[in-house]
């Protein structure tokens, strides 16, 4: 059963448009990590941010913000005044604790046109 | 530098001609993991170390074996491949587990063709 989706496959923004990237999580257990990562064309992937799922707290760091609802197994990403680096491919990502295992979503490729 | 190595990087091999992709981790990290990436399927984890001597399966684990006899290497080993395991593989580490996983660091990664 898929454990994180991420439903948006591919975004298309204008440069300095906001943009914001979904990602559900599913699961049952009380203890777990969520992630996202960045993976540019070059093809490395980018770790970016890590929550555990007792930490409830949104996060800004520069022009990117995290949103964490437990209420809706949510943990979406968005992106301010977007630019043509951010064009990427992200990932989200849960680590469950009890299994000590990681779950991906499929992705969502963002473009940024300037 | 910190980092993950993984070798080869590319490779193109035939129908049951056993493979390893081999992975080194220089940050003294317990956790390790394989992960293979297909279009629209995003990453899947194969096999995944606890520690030297601890592996588990990860999600797909069909097809392939691990081993994690040292702390820095963590081999993934494709005893009779077959063309539905052609794919882009990465290797990670991570440290913390008693406090949940820090961030994962990722190999460059190994294009893997199986003709």
């Amino acid at each position: 059963a898929q454990k994180v989706t991420q439903a948006q496959t591919e975004i298309s923004v204008v440069e300095k448009e906001d943009v914001t990237l979904d990602c559900v999580y599913e699961t049952r257990d009380t203890t777990y990590y969520l992630f996202w990562y960045k993976q540019p064309p070059s093809g490395e992937l980018v770790f970016l941010i890590r929550r555990n799922s007792f930490d409830e707290q949104n996060e800004i760091s520069g022009r990117y913000s995290w949103n964490f609802q437990k209420s809706t197994s949510s943990f979406n990403f968005t992106i301010t005044a977007s630019q043509v680096v951010d064009s990427a491919v992200y990932f989200c990502a849960l680590f469950l604790y009890n299994f000590n295992k990681f779950y991906f979503g499929s992705g969502t490729k963002l473009n940024v046109k300037p | 530098e910190a980092q993950v190595t993984q070798n080869p990087r590319y490779l193109i091999t035939v129908t049951g001609k056993k493979l390893t992709v081999t992975c080194s981790q220089n940050m003294n990290h317990e956790y390790m993991s394989w992960y293979r990436q297909d279009p629209g399927l995003g990453l899947r984890q194969i096999y995944y170390s606890m520690n030297v001597e601890v592996t588990d399966k990860g999600d797909v684990p069909e097809g392939y074996k691990v081993s994690r006899k040292e702390k820095r290497n963590f081999p993934l080993i494709l005893e009779s491949p077959s063309p539905n395991q052609t794919s882009l593989y990465f290797c990670a580490s991570s440290s913390g587990l008693a406090g949940g996983p820090y961030e994962q660091f990722f190999g460059p990664g190994t294009r893997l063709t199986v003709l």
